[in-house]
């Protein structure tokens, strides 16, 4: 598509449900980037993907989060047992893989609004 | 361990006036990307500008310029002639162990939230 797709905008759960955030990213990038940003914060890495190597997970904050890229394409964050504190706007972002021009920049969706109640 | 810090939270400035966003960086790579973007109220993040760490030429983009300096380890921005516009959050990143085949990670400071009054 021509942009960074995010599904689904809001989503309201109970604390301990289990809930799935999707990605779809730029046709052609490589690169596949999550953040979280709660009210009024800055932008907290989680995860990203290049390409066929194993992830970067250090910003994953406990074990109850994971993501996985299928497909070199879509990923999905998934959140385990949710917790009040995981309320916040996931945002995902990908870009071009590897040095020149667009390598590393960014290109944001609009975020999942997460709210656990 | 790489670091952004935007230490100024919230700025607020009447139209016209000049403004200038501060981003300071840590990193021990000497390989590395810095970048700026910006948050409008509607909330979907803008690229503004990436800068290597080879680079330490300033730029300039119409009303916005930005300042690379490594001996301080600083890239700070400034807005020229304020508009209402401008009023976002705005973000310094840092992109460090760049290769050539891959991405890397990317940490962002905390945001400076930037208000122009008209």
């Amino acid at each position: 598509g021509a942009g960074v797709s995010q599904s689904p905008s809001n989503k309201v759960t109970e604390k301990g449900k289990d809930v799935e955030l999707r990605c779809d990213p730029i046709s052609g990038h490589t690169a596949l980037y999550w953040y979280r940003q709660s009210l009024g914060q800055g932008l907290e890495f989680l995860i990203y993907f290049q390409g066929n190597s194993a992830p970067d997970k250090s910003g994953l904050p406990s074990d109850r989060f994971s993501a996985e890229r299928t497909g070199g394409s879509v990923s999905t964050l998934t959140i385990q047992r949710t917790q009040q504190e995981d309320s916040a706007v996931y945002l995902c972002a990908s870009s071009l893989g590897g040095p020149n021009s667009g390598a590393n920049v960014l290109t944001f969706g609009a975020g999942s609004r997460l709210t656990v109640l | 361990a790489q670091k952004v810090t935007q230490a100024q939270t919230e700025i607020s400035v009447v139209e016209k006036e000049d403004v200038t966003l501060d981003c300071v960086y840590e990193t021990r790579d000497t390989t590395y990307y810095l970048f700026w973007y910006k948050q409008p109220p509607s909330g979907e993040l803008v690229f503004l500008i990436r800068r290597n760490s080879f680079d330490e030429q300033n730029e300039i983009s119409g009303r916005y310029s930005w300042n690379f300096q490594k001996s301080t380890s600083s890239f700070n921005f400034t807005i020229t002639a304020s508009q209402v516009v401008d009023s976002a959050v705005y973000f310094c990143a840092l992109s460090e162990g760049v290769g050539y085949s891959s991405a890397s990670k990317i940490i962002f400071g905390s945001g400076t939230r930037l208000s122009i009054r008209p």
